[in-house]
């Protein structure tokens, strides 16, 4: 099983879409979740960190389940800006510091 | 705002030389990482690097590869001799002392380096 699963897409949605993607990570120790933005060529961003019992950032929501150990991002509205690929990324394994990211799942929202 | 900075940008090098890759973290940040990307392939960890010694490191990581922090602002990635497969993206991270275990980390913009 691979560390950090996700589906590589593309998701192609239309603006103002609601769109869903999911992850699931291996190991159980992992304490610190979160997604990234990445843009051709550029560099992994923050886009924000995921809690246990689920958090909003205007219009993105993240979930976590840690018995099914899977991570969601909800974006809401979505716009032409938000095309990207977006990294699911857990810490460990091993613990530490160290990130483990997905492949990612690239979003194109189209006019 | 704060930014992890990264020179050169991108660095071309015949097989066999030597790299220095530089990077300047976040001021207050007191942990530092360097990353890689192959083109098409996902970001991987190399090294880890707080209070003066590397914490964690991957297989990646090898004899070939050595980290430094020279001075108070500056963080190094050197490659001894450079092989074709090094060729990627080179990303330098940084991040403050983990809380509750949040260890949320800042990429620089990249060095891209290619090997030939």
């Amino acid at each position: 099983r691979k560390e950090v699963e996700q589906d590589p897409g593309p998701f192609n949605v239309p603006e103002g879409a609601t769109v869903a993607f999911n992850c699931t990570y291996s190991n159980s120790a992992s304490q610190s979740f979160f997604w990234y933005r990445q843009d051709c060529r550029k560099e992994p961003k923050l886009l924000m960190s995921v809690y246990s019992s689920g958090n909003e950032d205007g219009r993105f929501t993240a979930q976590l389940n840690r018995a099914s150990q899977y991570i969601s991002l909800l974006i809401r509205d979505s716009k032409l800006s938000d095309s990207a690929t977006y990294l699911c990324v857990v810490n460990g394994p091993g613990g530490g510091n160290k990130l483990t990211f997905g492949t990612g799942t690239q979003l194109k929202v189209e006019l | 705002e704060p930014e992890v900075t990264q020179t050169p940008s991108h660095q071309v090098t015949q097989m066999g030389q030597e790299v220095i890759l530089r990077c300047v973290p976040i001021s207050n940040h007191l942990y530092f990482y360097w990353y890689r990307q192959i083109l098409g392939q996902k970001v991987e960890f190399l090294v880890s690097f707080y209070n003066n010694e590397i914490s964690e490191k991957s297989e990646i990581f090898d004899d070939q590869f050595s980290v430094e922090r020279p001075d108070g602002s500056n963080f190094t990635l050197k490659i001894r001799s450079t092989k074709l497969e090094d060729s990627a993206m080179y990303f330098c991270a940084s991040s403050e002392v983990p809380t509750r275990g949040n260890t949320e980390a800042f990429f620089g913009q990249g060095t891209r380096l290619t090997v030939v």
